[in-house]
């Protein structure tokens, strides 16, 4: 059961535009958001995150929005670079291990043109 | 080094042989974690340590899996009777853990494990 879904699993942008990443999930009791990025061969390295309690966050180029009543959560990145390009990743965790417990999705390869 | 570190890098073993996996989280993060990643999966959670104890291991499979930090510090995640579907990527990462709210888990590069 993939708790945590990414539907898309490549997205190719053009430099400069906007990349609008998605991310579902069906448990209703995680309570904190959280994007990974990650290049090859190495680790996944945190970019944003989102508590349950807001529906935005912003740093930078980087927007996460959420939407408890749909499960569903977006990252934005505006504008794109091509150091944009790596595969991320939608996680979240539960308090009923005090949130240390990441339930990711499957990952999003994202492509910026040039 | 200040980032998590992961020892091998790769390790490629035969069907029912023992393998060990190392971790050196960063100095000072009392949480360690283990994932593994499959080829088009994301990480999966395996076991938490908080300290030298491990607080959550439900997500090792079977008893085959088991992990360790006897000092609170480096980890090591030790596989026996190896078999095929084992191989994957093993991924280390800590935080600074110090209770209430989430803290920003750092990972290492992990370690690809192949099973032949």
């Amino acid at each position: 059961d993939q708790q945590v879904k990414q539907n898309s699993p490549s997205l190719s942008v053009q430099e400069g535009r906007i990349s609008i990443l998605n991310c579902d999930y069906t448990n209703s009791m995680f309570d904190y958001f959280l994007w990974y990025k990650k290049y090859p061969a190495e680790g996944p390295t945190f970019l944003i995150s989102i508590s349950s309690i807001k529906d935005k966050n912003e740093d930078g180029r980087f927007t996460v929005f959420l939407n408890k009543s749909a499960k569903h959560l977006s990252l934005h990145i505006v504008p794109s670079q091509p150091g944009d390009s790596a595969v991320y990743f939608c996680a979240a965790s539960a308090p009923d291990f005090g949130n240390e417990k990441l339930t990711f999705g499957t990952g999003t390869r994202l492509t910026i043109i040039p | 080094g200040a980032g998590v570190s992961q020892t091998p890098s790769n390790k490629v073993t035969e069907k029912g042989k023992y393998v060990e996996l190392r971790c050196d989280p960063i100095s000072g993060h009392t949480a360690l974690y283990w994932y593994r990643q499959s080829l088009g999966q994301g990480p999966e959670f395996l076991i938490y340590f908080q300290g030298t104890g491990a607080a959550d291991d439900s997500g090792l499979p079977n008893d085959r899996f088991f992990a360790v930090r006897p000092e609170g510090s480096v980890s090591t995640l030790k596989i026996q009777r190896t078999e095929r579907g084992d191989s994957a990527v093993y991924l280390c990462a800590s935080s600074s853990k110090a209770g209430g709210d989430y803290n920003e888990q750092f990972f290492g590069p992990g370690t690809r494990l192949t099973v032949l």
